[in-house]
Order: C-alpha cells, then structure tokens, then sequence
C-alpha cells in the first residue's frame, strides 16, 4: 500500500519560500512507471495542478504555467522523498498543499494528507 | 485552455436515492475524464478513470458515464457514507484540469 506522508512550515510571509516535504512509503521516488506530483486546493481557485518529477532514465520536470518561473519540485533518492519549494509567495499562494502519485497520466491515485499554508505577515 | 463545469454545485439527497452529477467540457476531452471524492479535512480519492473505469475498491453503486464534453457520475442508491463533495477532473499526459465540485448533502 503506497503512502505519502506530508512535512513543512504551514506559515510563510509574503515573498519568501514555501517549501513542504512528501515521503513515500511502498513506492520508490526512482520508480520508472510512477510520477509524483503537487496539487493546491484554495476556495477561489479549486483544485490546482502545480507540477510533477519522475524518472524516466533521466529525472523529468513539469510544471503549470501560472507558477513555473517560481516553482521547482525535487527528488531526494537515498530518503525516498520529493519536495517542493515555491519562491516569492503571496497571500494568493495560501490553499491546502498536497502531494500526489500518478503515472504517465496526471490521474492521482494516492494522495498525502494535506498541509495548510498561509501566507501571512 | 479547456474548462470543466460541473452541475449542480450542491445537490440534497436521502439514503438510497439515485444521484447523478454531470461535468461538461469546453471542448471535446473524448475520454480523458475522472472523478474524485473528498471528504471534509481529507484528501480527494479517485473513484473513476477514463470516464467510466471504476477503481479497484471503489462501491459497484459508482458508475460514470459520457465522451466528448459531457460526463456524468451516477450513484445508484446513495449511502451514507456517500456524503461528501465530487470533482470531475480532465486529464492527459500533460495537463490536469479539475471543475469545481458538487456537494452531497443529506436533504
């Protein structure tokens, strides 16, 4: 059974960095069939899709174009994890964080529990 | 950009009622179309993919249904436990796109 268990500050003040950690258990960050993904969730935007890494030979890289010039989501390999790091937040970047597993679809199958950030002074 | 619109934004039903929510799309998405349940404080849970494949665990009483720009997602007898919000979301390889949910309330 795959599990994704969530860490990171649930505050931040406007422009500095958001950045949350996502550990999998039953599941390998390295997988070749697996990509692992970070989705918001806000009352004024809904369900939003901000990006993805996965391993295909190579590490890959996609992100949504609202946030890809200050979004970067990276895999450490030997703690069998990913993160996610957003720069120069805003009140508009506060939502439910969550990390998400999917394949070569953005379909997500297991989900990590959810972390609440607010952008705050 | 593709858009999805889901109908109604809250629907109140009983036990054992027939539920039916639908989700369109701005432009054709011919199969590429899921749905999600989420419960209040919990994250979303796939319930379909491709329309109408049912996920392994997921109740028979879910189907869905629909290609092209309108889907919709049936539950044939409500159960309690059934009481939640539901997202369509399109997808492909390389764009996820979700509408803006249906609440399930008890009537």
């Amino acid at each position: 059974q795959i599990q994704l268990q969530q860490s990171g500050l649930g505050l931040v003040k406007p422009s500095q960095t958001l950045s949350l950690t996502c550990a999998i258990s039953g599941d390998s960050v390295s997988s070749n069939k697996a990509a692992w993904n970070w989705i918001r969730q806000s009352p004024s935007r809904g369900l939003e899709w901000l990006g993805r890494t996965y391993f295909r030979s190579k590490w890959y890289y996609d992100y949504e174009l609202s946030v890809k010039s200050r979004i970067i989501i990276n895999p450490d390999t030997p703690k069998n994890q990913f993160s996610l790091r957003l720069n120069s937040v805003t009140p508009e970047d506060t939502a439910v964080y969550y990390c998400a597993r999917g394949e070569q679809w953005l379909l997500f199958d297991s989900w990590g529990q959810g972390t609440l950030v607010t952008v705050s002074s | 950009d593709i858009q999805m619109t889901q109908s109604p934004s809250t629907l109140s039903a009983s036990v054992g009622d027939r539920v039916t929510i639908t989700c369109r799309a701005s432009r054709s998405i011919s199969s590429w179309l899921a749905w999600y349940q989420q419960k209040p404080g919990k994250a979303p849970k796939l319930l379909i993919s491709k329309a109408s494949n049912l996920e392994s665990g997921v109740p028979s009483r879910f189907s869905g249904s629909g290609s092209g720009t309108e889907f919709t997602l049936t539950i044939s007898s409500l159960q309690p436990d059934d009481f939640a919000t539901y997202y369509c979301q399109h997808f492909n390889t390389y764009s996820a796109v979700f509408g803006q949910g249906t609440k399930v309330e008890i009537k």
